[in-house]
């Protein structure tokens, strides 16, 4: 069975500061890992994932994460935090094979960014 | 880029009613469609996986005649909550896979907050 475990259910960050959110992950074969963000009210949209091949990935709005095998991590990162980053985030792992490839989610972490 | 229609966006309705919720794939063919359950702080649960022309395969704890799905073509997947209770007020969330395969990417619907008077 596969799980996500997001340290931190609350990040406060000022405006140009590092965002880090921290990811952890159980699984029992090769995963893909996921990062999405959800602004109040709608659904999820996909900063950034991992499949294979590099470990750091890069993703939309200056975001990244590295897949770190050894630690069972994926955080993600920003350098510089803006206003619009204000939302959840959520870390997903899906195990390669897996029946129609089920998502399975963390808890989230919601960022607050201060001026 | 592929699209998710979700709708209604928000909806409120007696105890005891029913209510369905429609999730359209806009410029592509979902096979495969999942959807979620998120109450207010926390993470997305799944529910069910919604597979076109066949019966839906529900999580473990969810009440497959509670939550009746339905998936008749590859651009439609509806949920119905029947014969709703306040404990069923929450956020619902549709997905779809596009690519035609298992490793296509999930596109998310906007979601629909129900709330049950």
């Amino acid at each position: 069975a596969q799980s996500v475990t997001q340290l931190g259910s609350h990040v406060s960050v000022s405006e140009g500061a590092l965002v880090l959110l921290r990811c952890n992950y159980s699984s029992s074969v090769p995963p893909y890992l996921f990062w999405y963000v959800q602004y109040p009210n709608q659904g999820l949209q996909l900063l950034l994932k991992y499949t294979t091949g590099a470990t750091l990935v890069k993703g939309i709005n200056g975001f990244e994460a590295e897949f770190k095998k050894s630690e069972t991590s994926f955080h993600l990162t920003k350098p510089s935090a803006h206003m619009s980053d204000a939302a959840e985030y959520f870390c997903a792992v899906s195990e390669i094979g897996a029946a129609g490839n089920k998502l399975t989610f963390g808890g989230g972490t919601r960022v607050l960014v201060k001026p | 880029g592929a699209v998710v229609s979700q709708h209604p966006s928000r909806v409120i309705c007696k105890s005891g009613t029913s209510v369905k919720i429609e999730c359209r794939s806009l410029d592509f063919q979902a096979t495969t469609m999942f959807w979620y359950r998120q109450f207010p702080k926390q993470s997305l649960m799944l529910m069910a996986t919604s597979n076109e022309g066949s019966k839906a395969t529900y999580e473990q704890g969810v009440e497959k005649d509670k939550f009746l799905i339905n998936h008749a073509s590859l651009t439609l997947s509806t949920l119905t909550v029947t014969s709703a209770h306040p404990e069923d007020s929450s956020f619902y969330i549709c997905s779809a896979r596009s690519g035609g395969h298992q490793l296509g990417p999930l596109h998310f619907g906007n979601g629909t907050r129900l709330t049950v008077t």
